[in-house]
């Protein structure tokens, strides 16, 4: 069936540090892939998305490449604020399914002054 | 901007007993979902629904669980008999006719004791 992965771990980086969290997927199809963030106490909220090969999405100095070779979709920042500290996670949409998300595990990202 | 509201944000129930999770989804949007994370673990789907009814469910939304939508605005999850097992946090989500735009609510954190 169709999942997603994320690296494992929370990730801790200084401010102004490159930002990189991996997420690669299986899927049968052509899926849409997401990258969802929750801020601490809120809900998901959707950052960024690409529904073709080779679509980039972007959002708030935030990247991500849809790479079907590799079926990857690392999300990517250059330099990360105090502010970005939340969950992210990576998702996919099956189109095969009305449209139901299938879920990484998420990655804590904590930025620190 | 629109948002999807969830109630309560936290409940607290014995085991055995029945709880209703309650969400208004955005008025516009057509289809509706619930997705919940146990502690450390992925998003899972539970359940779609669209046209007044349920339009895919998940292995883990057994005869335990229904979704209601009484009134045109609400969207409920009832647990008839809560299990330890069932403690996460419930998300609902809506999304319009347009390819992306789930929009998800804060989610209620259920802890049955």
């Amino acid at each position: 069936g169709n999942s997603v992965t994320q690296m494992e771990g929370p990730v801790t980086l200084s401010e102004e540090a490159f930002l990189t969290i991996n997420c690669t997927y299986t899927a049968t199809g052509y899926p849409s892939l997401f990258w969802y963030v929750q801020y601490p106490g809120e809900g998901l909220q959707l950052l960024l998305k690409a529904t073709k090969a080779d679509d980039k999405g972007s959002n708030k100095g935030f990247e991500a490449t849809y790479r079907k070779e590799t079926t990857s979709f690392h999300l990517e920042k250059g330099s990360v604020q105090v502010s970005d500290s939340a969950v992210y996670f990576c998702a996919l949409s099956d189109p095969w399914g009305n449209n139901r998300l299938a879920f990484g595990k998420g990655n804590q990202v904590v930025v620190i002054p | 901007e629109p948002e999807v509201t969830q109630t309560p944000s936290h409940q607290v129930t014995q085991m055995g007993q029945e709880v209703i999770l309650r969400c208004v989804p955005i008025s516009n949007h057509l289809y509706f979902y619930w997705y919940r994370q146990i502690l450390g673990q992925k998003v899972e789907f539970l359940v779609s629904f669209y046209n007044n009814e349920i339009s895919e469910k998940s292995e883990i939304f057994d005869d335990q669980f229904s979704v209601e939508r009484p009134d045109g605005s609400n969207f409920t999850l009832k647990i008839r008999s809560t299990k330890l097992e069932d403690s996460a946090m419930y998300f609902c989500a809506s999304k319009g006719q347009e390819d992306y735009g789930y929009t998800f609510g804060s989610g209620t954190r259920l802890t049955v004791v």
